[in-house]
């Protein structure tokens, strides 16, 4: 069965300040990897995505994220976070469906 | 324009009523979706659908019953409601079944059973 794991449930930053978000999931087989985020009001949209190749993959905004295979991590990352970064981050895993995880709320202070 | 719609954004009603959410994409997708975030936020896929075909039924109630007139709409039924039932319904949409698609969300409906 597959499952996801965010690390962290609420982030507080300061704006420049730099991101990283944790991610694991467990499965058996071939995994397609996501980063989605819901700003506030707004519906949830795809932030990156991961299928294959380049294991270091750049989403819109200047988000990042990097699969590490060995470690079934998928974690996101962004060297200088703006206020308008303020949104829940959720990481997702498409084995046979899509499993989220539990989200990680980030506030950036400003 | 709205690739994933769903009416209402809003809904409160009380146990034992009869309810339904509506679910529209415009994207040309063949595949659609319903998730479940609960209070804690966790998103769970329900159902999906494949060409007006059920593929995906994620052990849920059988008081919930989706049903797709055409590939473009997937809209959820829920009967007898219950207090568990309160949460945040999604519809998704995709090109298709394949996990590299990307699923594309609606705004969600906020659902309060009381």
């Amino acid at each position: 069965a597959q499952s996801v794991s965010q690390h962290n449930h609420h982030v507080i930053l300061s704006e420049a300040a730099s991101l990283e978000l944790g991610c694991n999931y467990s499965y058996g087989g071939t995994v397609n990897l996501f980063w989605y985020v819901q700003y506030p009001g707004q519906h949830l949209q795809l932030l990156l995505k991961y299928f294959s190749g380049d294991p270091l993959v750049k989403g819109i905004k200047g988000f990042e994220a990097e699969f590490i295979k060995s470690k079934f991590s998928f974690n996101l990352r962004k060297p200088s976070v703006q206020w308008s970064d303020t949104a829940e981050y959720f990481c997702a895993v498409n084995g046979d469906k899509l499993v989220f995880g539990a989200g990680t709320i980030l506030r950036v202070k400003s | 324009d709205t690739a994933v719609s769903q009416t209402p954004k809003y809904l409160v009603t009380q146990m034992g009523n009869d309810k339904s959410i509506k679910c529209e994409q415009n994207l040309g997708h063949d595949t659609m979706y319903w998730y479940k975030q609960d209070s804690k936020k966790f998103l769970k896929i329900m159902f999906s659908y494949n060409n007006k075909e059920l593929i995906i039924n994620e052990t849920v109630p059988n008081r919930f019953s989706p049903k797709s007139p055409d590939k473009a709409h997937l809209n959820l039924h829920i009967n007898s409601l219950e207090l568990g039932d309160s949460a945040v319904y999604f519809c998704a949409s995709s090109q298709g079944t394949s996990a590299f698609y990307e699923q594309y969300f609606g705004p969600g409906t906020r659902l309060t059973v009381t």
